[in-house]
Formats: C-alpha cells, structure tokens, sequence
C-alpha cells in the first residue's frame, strides 16, 4: 500500500519562475492538504482540497499560489513567479473520507517537496 | 497568532533517560491534539495523538499526559534511544475543520549514548 506521492523531491528554480509540485494520496484517501515548512520552522496549513473541490484555502498567499485536485491525476501545487522566500519545503498529506463529526482523522504525510529559490 | 506554543526548542537526553517536551494551546476548540516525528529529509510520521476526554495515553515507550484546565499537553519519551532523535511536533485541530492542523514549533531531540 503505497504512501502519499510527492514529486519532485527536489525542485531549484530561479527567481520569477513557476514551481509545480504534485502529490498523490493515499489510495482509497479523497482528502488531500498542502502544508509548507519554513527552515527551522513548522509546518503551516495552507490547503485542504477534495477531489475537484477547494474546501478551505485559508493558509495560502492570496498571490501566486494556487491549488487543484482534479478528477483524474494527483494534487497540484503551483507557485508562480517565485521568490527566495518561497524556498521551503512544501508536504502534501492526506486522509480518508471523514466519518462523524469530529475532527482528527489521522492524516498520513508524503516525503516532501524542497523548492528552492536562486 | 501562535496558538499551539512548544517548548523546549531543544532538548539532548541521554540514553535511558526521560525526554518530555510540552505543548500549550489556546484554542478552547481543539480537540484532537498528535504528535508527529519528523526525521531530517523526511515527512512528519504520526506518533500519538490524544483527545481531551482521557488524560494520558501511552503507547509503548511514548506517553501524551493531557491538562485540559491548564490548556497543555505533553510527550514523555520513556527509556529514550539514539533512534528516536529527531524532530517532535505538537499539533492540534478543532472541531469541524477536518484534519486542518496547526503545528507547533517542533523539538529537536538528540539521544546521547
């Protein structure tokens, strides 16, 4: 049973480039979140999308950042036009679907995607 | 805003010994509070998580103690290893937001032989 997919593992893009990053839940998961860590920092939400569905979008940039989850293929992350500051690295995790009304479903994180920015 | 405070920022146990670090939140709202352990290069890997109806909650070598008057929770890593030098986050979530969590700083762990 394959983990959640991140790829690429390591991205170096120059200043004002997009960065894409992609994720691929764990089967049988349809809940998937992108959280970024800074260096020496935790990890901060940024997303949480279900299949072709932005459900909460609260911790992104208004600007340059965008998510999807279509249909068909994995999460995308995009960032445009980046800066040094976005160098970090960016998780996708992803849980199934949510049973009951608490919260707390366990959320199984990938391996990360480190962008660097030069 | 910090909701979820962490401390210490690092911490060096030796081996055999007691590592406990500690979380303190804000939000009256949380209810299910993890713990994850993060290897350099790696993703987060869930530990133990706890919710605020019990107290403690002990897995093995790991213990949550949980003082939900006192808006703080714990890890205690007993009989801790080499292996287990990593990085610690707390994190917590609240009703109805799914599993958006918010994480503290994290712990830096080092085991000494």
């Amino acid at each position: 049973n394959a983990g959640v997919m991140q790829n690429p593992r390591h991205l170096v893009r120059r200043r004002g480039q997009e960065a894409r990053l992609r994720c691929s839940p764990m089967k049988g998961h349809s809940h998937v979140y992108w959280y970024r860590q800074l260096p020496e920092e935790g990890l901060k939400f940024m997303v949480y999308l279900q299949k072709e569905n932005i459900i909460d979008e609260s911790g992104m940039p208004k600007e340059r950042f965008s998510a999807e989850f279509p249909k068909e293929g994995p999460s995308i992350l995009r960032i445009q036009q980046v800066v040094r500051g976005d160098s970090a690295a960016y998780f996708c995790a992803s849980s199934p679907p949510r049973t009951g009304s608490r919260s707390g479903n366990t959320i199984y994180f990938g391996e990360g995607s480190w962008l660097t920015v030069v | 805003q910090q909701q979820v405070k962490q401390s210490p920022q690092s911490l060096i146990v030796q081996k055999g010994g007691i590592s406990i670090i500690n979380c303190a939140y804000e939000n009256t709202a949380f209810d299910y509070f993890p713990w994850y352990q993060q290897f350099p290069g790696k993703g987060p890997a869930l530990l133990i998580a706890i919710r605020p109806d019990v107290s403690e909650k002990k897995e093995g070598r790991f213990t949550i103690s949980f003082n939900k008057s006192a808006k703080q929770f714990s890890l205690h890593i007993m009989d801790s290893q080499p292996g287990d030098s990593a990085t610690y986050f707390c994190a917590a979530s609240r009703a109805g937001t799914a599993s958006k969590l918010t994480f503290g700083t994290g712990t830096r762990l080092q085991v000494t032989l």
